[in-house]
């Protein structure tokens, strides 16, 4: 079992709150990942950071924004959360500089925005 | 640009029976590929990976995956299936220019039936 964690489980919130989705590691990764999952549907890079102050958007379009300050967190944050953004969301980190960057997920957050 | 396809939504064996999921990939260079398994309300884990080399990757639980450069395949595969082997599966690659980002298959459902 990997040493990444996410907060919370499970959320359901309204339309129009603030809300950040938390991520931790204790690995010492220094990339990290976050992506959309559909239920049992393929996953979606929406952003990713290879190491501290380093944040990149991915494939997916997404209206959250990510912060990294510090190795171990990662977090996403909505600042108007709307129906669209039900989904679940899968951190992710990996060693950087090796070649075969395996990637090591969270248990995942599921989000319903009413 | 890079992706893989699992053209299986779902497969269907009776325990005991070998396996297969399938999977094609297109890159361009080489291709770093990966298996992730997801069992419900849970991340993702990692089963295995092809980098270089033999053509047949050994990876967890008893999993193994070939690599055929000729048919842009990599199918996992499992000699002998077990009930607790049902689950989502995910085939991965990484990006070839940047290192960053995975792509990841639609997922294929493995169910196991006693």
């Amino acid at each position: 079992e990997a040493d990444i964690y996410q907060t919370p489980r499970y959320l359901v919130i309204g339309t129009g709150k603030k809300i950040t989705l938390e991520c931790s590691q204790t690995m010492g990764h220094d990339k990290m990942y976050w992506y959309q999952q559909d239920p049992g549907m393929e996953l979606h890079l929406i952003h990713y950071s290879y190491g501290v102050n380093s944040t990149e958007k991915g494939d997916l379009s997404s209206e959250s924004t990510v912060s990294r300050i510090r190795t171990e967190h990662f977090p996403l944050t909505l600042e108007s959360a709307r129906p669209s953004h039900t989904s679940q969301y899968l951190c992710a980190s990996s060693e950087r500089g090796g070649r075969t960057d395996t990637q090591y997920f969270g248990p995942g957050t599921r989000l319903t925005v009413l | 640009a890079q992706s893989v396809a699992q053209p299986e939504d779902q497969v269907n064996v009776a325990e005991g029976n070998p396996l297969t999921v399938k999977c094609t990939y297109s890159v361009s260079g080489n291709p770093y590929l990966f298996w992730y398994v997801q069992y419900p309300n849970r991340g993702l884990q990692f089963l295995l990976k092809y980098i270089t080399g033999d053509n047949l990757v050994k990876g967890s639980y008893g999993f193994e995956a070939e690599f055929n450069k000729s048919q842009t395949s990599f199918h996992l595969k499992k000699p002998s299936a077990l009930v607790s082997d049902s689950a989502l599966y995910f085939c991965a690659v990484r990006d070839a220019r940047n290192f960053n980002k995975f792509y990841f298959g639609s997922g294929t459902k493995l169910n196991v039936k006693p």
